[in-house]
């Protein structure tokens, strides 16, 4: 199993364009959820899905959007990139609860400057 | 209010001693999770430790162990013999009841290991 993937690994943008960062994982997994980390602070959650079609907000949605057509792949968009959505982003995911501890299973991260 | 507190932004160790890393939380929920995550400089998170909130033992995973003070709200990470491949960025995070398995984090304490 190669786990929860995400692409781009880096990317540049400038102010107002739009991009989509993809994350898909292979292990089956129901919940799938999208974090921020900003430089020396821990993650935020943006937008998390508990499955396909279902989609709901974190803690700091704005500015971004997501969709879950498929169990396997869960998007993040940003359509007028600001400079303070500049972070790392990382994608995760873990089978729904069922008594036992249920960690998040985390991707490499997407490093997004915005200048 | 913050739900998880780290207040040791840095720690330092010596090699082959243990360490203790802070974290309290707060929560009205009888039902919840903790959670230690390592992000060692290349980035990913890395799951470490759980302890659910109705566990009577304290967790324990190789050379990680969990001090949970339930009365307290407190749930640290006890590291014993430090290896230098430990320094790294270390979460706590908390798993409250509630849909979608969300996770809330604390800013992390970064811990260098020292020979």
């Amino acid at each position: 199993n190669a786990g929860v993937t995400q692409t781009p690994k880096f990317r540049i943008l400038k102010i107002g364009q739009s991009m989509t960062l993809q994350c898909t994982q292979d292990m089956n997994h129901n919940y799938m959820y999208w974090y921020r980390q900003d430089p020396g602070m821990g993650l935020k959650l943006i937008y998390y899905s508990v499955g396909a079609g279902i989609t709901d907000k974190g803690e700091v949605p704005n500015g971004y959007n997501v969709s879950r057509s498929t169990t396997e792949d869960f998007p993040l968009r940003l359509e007028l990139a600001a400079p303070s959505q500049t972070s790392v982003y990382f994608c995760a995911s873990t089978p729904p609860l069922a008594g036992g501890h249920n960690e998040q299973f985390f991707g490499p991260g997407t490093r997004l400057t915005v200048l | 209010a913050q739900k998880i507190t780290q207040t040791q932004p840095g720690m330092f160790v010596q090699e082959k001693e243990a360490v203790t890393l802070d974290c309290t939380y707060d929560t009205s929920d009888q039902s919840y999770g903790l959670f230690w995550y390592k992000q060692p400089s290349s980035g990913e998170m890395i799951f470490l430790i759980y302890q659910g909130s109705y566990d009577e033992q304290n967790a324990t995973e190789g050379r990680y162990s969990l001090n949970f003070q339930k009365a307290r709200k407190s749930a640290n990470l006890v590291i014993s013999a430090s290896q230098l491949g430990d320094s790294a960025m270390y979460f706590c995070a908390m798993r409250e009841a509630g849909g979608g398995n969300k996770l809330t984090f604390g800013t992390g304490t970064q811990l260098k290991v020292e020979l």
